[in-house]
């Protein structure tokens, strides 16, 4: 199986920060990585896929980078809306074998 | 519009059976593969089971394997779980989700609202 590690865990920022979340594979996935965000009570929401590729309708303040076994999340410039968990998702796994990262909150400082 | 809806979610003693169902509506079913996610309370995200968008090819997580299986019904737009031997540690809010491909990259771009399962005695 391939394991997925975000760091941290838990993340406080305030509106308008520079927020940066990582994720590891245990082993080379490529570019097949992609990152949802939830917010409680609500199912997950596609944010940026293979990487890098913003999905329609997400701001342009996230952005996704990495390949192989490092990636990452960026929020350039934090809003309220944006508190909230974000995983990670490897789909490289064949046959699939889908894992996702254990989660980042991210909170108000 | 793209819309994912569970149901079949519920309270049932441990040994028991229970079947999801998710109705799908707003895009060609018979086109698209779909998965099944679950989150127990308060946890991250378990990928479950998938079925490829001609029912040919189902696939499951270790945790569920010979006790859970995954089904769809063209006709119906619907795709199914059948959860049997449930355990307590099989609690959770049951997402379908569907998965899209873009060139060779996949991404669940469209998510059910969840259904409860609670398993206790």
């Amino acid at each position: 199986d391939i394991q997925m590690t975000q760091s941290p865990s838990f993340l406080s920022a305030s509106v308008g920060d520079r927020v940066t979340i990582a994720c590891r594979a245990s082993q080379g996935i490529s570019g097949h990585l992609n990152w949802y965000q939830q917010k409680p009570g609500k199912a997950p929401k596609l944010l940026i896929y293979a990487a890098s590729n913003l999905e329609g309708g997400v701001p342009s303040r996230f952005s996704g980078s990495g390949s192989g076994t490092d990636f990452t999340l960026t929020i350039s410039t934090l809003q309220p809306e944006d508190f909230a968990t974000y995983y990670c998702q490897q789909t490289y796994s064949s046959p699939p074998e889908i894992t996702f990262g254990q989660g980042t909150k991210l909170e108000v400082k | 519009q793209v819309q994912l809806v569970e149901s079949g979610g519920g309270v049932v003693q441990p040994g028991r059976s229970l079947r999801l169902s998710c109705a799908a509506s707003g895009f060609n079913f018979g086109f698209y593969g779909m998965h099944w996610v679950r989150q127990a309370p308060g946890k991250g995200l378990e990928w479950v089971a998938v079925i490829w968008y001609d029912g040919s090819q189902q696939y499951y997580a270790d945790s569920v394997k010979g006790r859970f299986t995954i089904s769809r019904d063209t006709s119906k737009n619907t795709v199914f779980l059948e959860m049997n031997s449930l355990r307590a540690e099989d609690t959770a809010v049951y997402y379908c989700a569907r998965v899209k491909y873009s060139s060779y990259w996949s991404y669940f771009d469209y998510w059910g609202q969840g259904t409860l399962v609670t398993v206790s005695s």
